[in-house]
């Protein structure tokens, strides 16, 4: 079955720690996103990439970095700059343009010890 | 900047009773996009909508677009338990970025 899967399901980061989420789709679609989801908000986007080696700043891009090596592949780094990383991210993709309809995965849900 | 805005943040209904949920942007959309996220789930694609004044239905699910593409709306006629979770409507921006709105939680008294 094709799809999108996100891990881990859930992840605990220390203070000062860089962690990085992963993302992987065989949906074979061009673009792919993430997003934030804290409770009671709607979803933010923090990166994007529609093609491989190229990605783009959200509106909340502080504090975390990406890479898109291959087509399959977006995986997130929250940063330690990143001062309030507890939320849950979504990764998503789209066949190519940002206005087609989004897949998302599971997601996973960061917490800080 | 852009934004979508979405209306109730939450309602509550019993089992049988109708509920709506309302989009409006500052701007003119190309197209708005519904999702369904259920409690503990991530969101799932429901419908497009492109056409000024368009208008279509999923079973018990209405979905309008208004004439100037400013807004829209979801109607659902006789709420079940199976509908409940928190429905999003999100616009295309002007960089072509999906905007979402914040999203109207539904819940369902049986």
């Amino acid at each position: 079955d094709g799809g999108i899967t996100q891990s881990p399901k859930y992840l605990f980061r220390k203070e000062g720690q860089n962690v990085t989420l992963s993302c992987e789709q065989n949906l074979n679609h061009d673009a792919m996103y993430w997003y934030r989801q804290d409770p009671g908000q709607g979803l933010r986007l923090i990166y994007y990439s529609q093609i491989v080696n190229d990605f783009q700043k959200g509106d909340i891009a502080e504090g975390y970095s990406v890479s898109r090596e291959k087509k399959e592949s977006f995986p997130l780094t929250v940063t330690s700059a990143q001062k309030n990383p507890t939320a849950f991210y979504l990764c998503a993709s789209s066949i190519y343009l940002m206005d087609q309809p989004q897949h998302f995965g599971d997601g996973t849900r960061l917490s800080i010890l | 900047g852009q934004q979508v805005m979405q209306i109730p943040q939450y309602q509550h209904v019993q089992e049988g009773e109708d509920f709506t949920t309302y989009c409006n942007s500052s701007t003119t959309l190309s197209n708005i996009q519904w999702y369904k996220q259920r409690p503990g789930g991530h969101p799932v694609f429901l419908i497009q909508l492109v056409k000024s004044g368009e208008v279509k239905k999923q079973k018990r699910l209405t979905f309008q677009f208004g004439e100037a593409k400013k807004n829209s709306s979801l109607h659902i006629t006789a709420t079940q338990t199976t509908d409940v979770g928190t429905y999003f409507c999100a616009g295309v921006g002007s960089q072509g970025n999906l905007i979402f709105g914040k999203g109207t939680k539904l819940s369902v008294k049986p």
